[in-house]
Parts: C-alpha cells; structure tokens; sequence
C-alpha cells in the first residue's frame, strides 16, 4: 500500500546528542515537510523540499537539518543546537505531479524525548 | 506574514447540536484543507477545498471556501461523541512554492 512511513515512533535523546528522524514515502509525491507539534499546539513547519537536492527553512528550522537526496526520503537531524527539541514530529508529502493532487498525506509522527 | 487563525480554539458541545469552526487566512489562497487529529495520533484529511465556493460534505461534517473572504468553515450537523477530536485547516500559500500553514486548530469535545 502506498504510504509515508515514519520511523522510530518514539526516540529518546540526551542532551548533547544528534539524532535523525526517517521519514519514506512511496506516493510518488515531489513535495516533503516536516513539522514539529509541541503539546496542546498547532504544527509549526521545519523544513519542507519541492524536489530532489533542493530544500528551504520553515518558520522553525534553527537546530534542524534536512536532506533530499531521494525523491522518496526526507530525513530530519535534530542537532544539539536545538535546545528544546522534545515534541511530536510529523513528516508529510504531496503533489502528485502527474495528477497535480495537492493534497498532503502525514506519517504516524515520531515522539521525541531529551532524557 | 502568512497567517492562519481558527476559532474558537475549543469547544464543548452537546450531542445532537450543530455549530461552525471557522478558519481565517491572511494572503491569496485558494486551496484549503481540513484534517482531523487524535489524541497522540497523526493528521487524518477530511476535506480538500480547490476553488471559490467549494463546499464538500462528509457524514455530519460540511466544509466551505469563500476565497475573497479568506474564510473556509467547517459545519458540524447533529454532533456525535466520535467527533470528538483536534480539527485543524491549513492554507496553501502557493505564491511560486508549496507551504502549507496550519492553523491553531480547534479542540472539540462532544458530551453525551
């Protein structure tokens, strides 16, 4: 089935440390997002990427890093620069560009814990 | 800046009664969606907005654009204890670009 598959679901970091979220789609979609869900809050958009080896910053992307190497793969970095990073992390994709379906579809989200 | 803003942020309702969630944008847009999230749980979409005057209906929920207004509403009819959950709308702001913003999101709770 075609999907966006988020992994882990729950990943614990001490301080200090760097870690990447995976985020896979299969829809053949061109655009990638992250965003970060603090609890009881909106979504507050990372980084997001239109196309392969091309990204930009969201309203939010101090103490992220992406990359696009693959049309099918977003991963997200959350550097030790980030001093708060414990959140919900959600990635999604969209624009079928043969169909040209803007509509985004999210993973399951990723819960992230400083420990 | 690009905005996006819900209201109200909560609200309680009763089974049985109606009532609108209302999203209001800042810039051009005119395509809006609707999601739906649980507790813990990801975005589920509920309705896709691509013109002025779309309206879609699903189950007891209705949603409708009015893109000169910069306002989409989400319709509530006869609410149910499995409404009960986080709805969020979110605007894209094309302008060259795919971004979507989210809005506040309002929380509902339907009380049996």
């Amino acid at each position: 089935d075609g999907g966006i598959t988020q992994s882990p679901k729950y990943l614990f970091r001490k301080e200090g440390q760097n870690v990447t979220l995976s985020c896979e789609q299969n829809l053949n979609h061109d655009a990638m997002y992250w965003y970060r869900q603090d609890p009881g809050q909106g979504l507050r958009l990372i980084y997001y990427s239109q196309i392969v080896n091309d990204f930009q910053k969201g309203d939010i992307a101090e103490g992220y890093s992406v990359s696009r190497e693959k049309k099918e793969s977003f991963p997200l970095t959350v550097t030790s620069a980030q001093k708060n990073p414990t959140a919900f992390y959600l990635c999604a994709s969209s624009i079928d560009s043969g169909t040209w379906n803007t509509e985004a579809f999210f993973g399951q989200g990723t819960r992230l814990t400083v420990v | 800046e690009l905005k996006v803003e819900q209201n109200p942020l909560f609200l309680s309702m009763q089974e049985g009664k109606n009532y609108t969630i209302y999203c209001n944008y800042s810039t051009t847009s005119d395509r809006l969606y609707w999601y739906r999230q649980d507790p813990g749980k990801s975005l589920e979409s509920l309705f896709v907005l691509l013109s002025n005057g779309a309206v879609k209906q699903e189950g007891r929920l209705m949603a409708s654009l009015d893109t000169k207004a910069r306002l989409s509403t989400l319709h509530i009819t006869a609410a149910v204890h499995d409404l009960s959950a986080t709805y969020f709308c979110a605007v894209d702001f094309t302008s060259g670009t795919y971004k979507y913003i989210f809005g506040t999101g309002t929380r509902l709770k339907v009380l049996a």
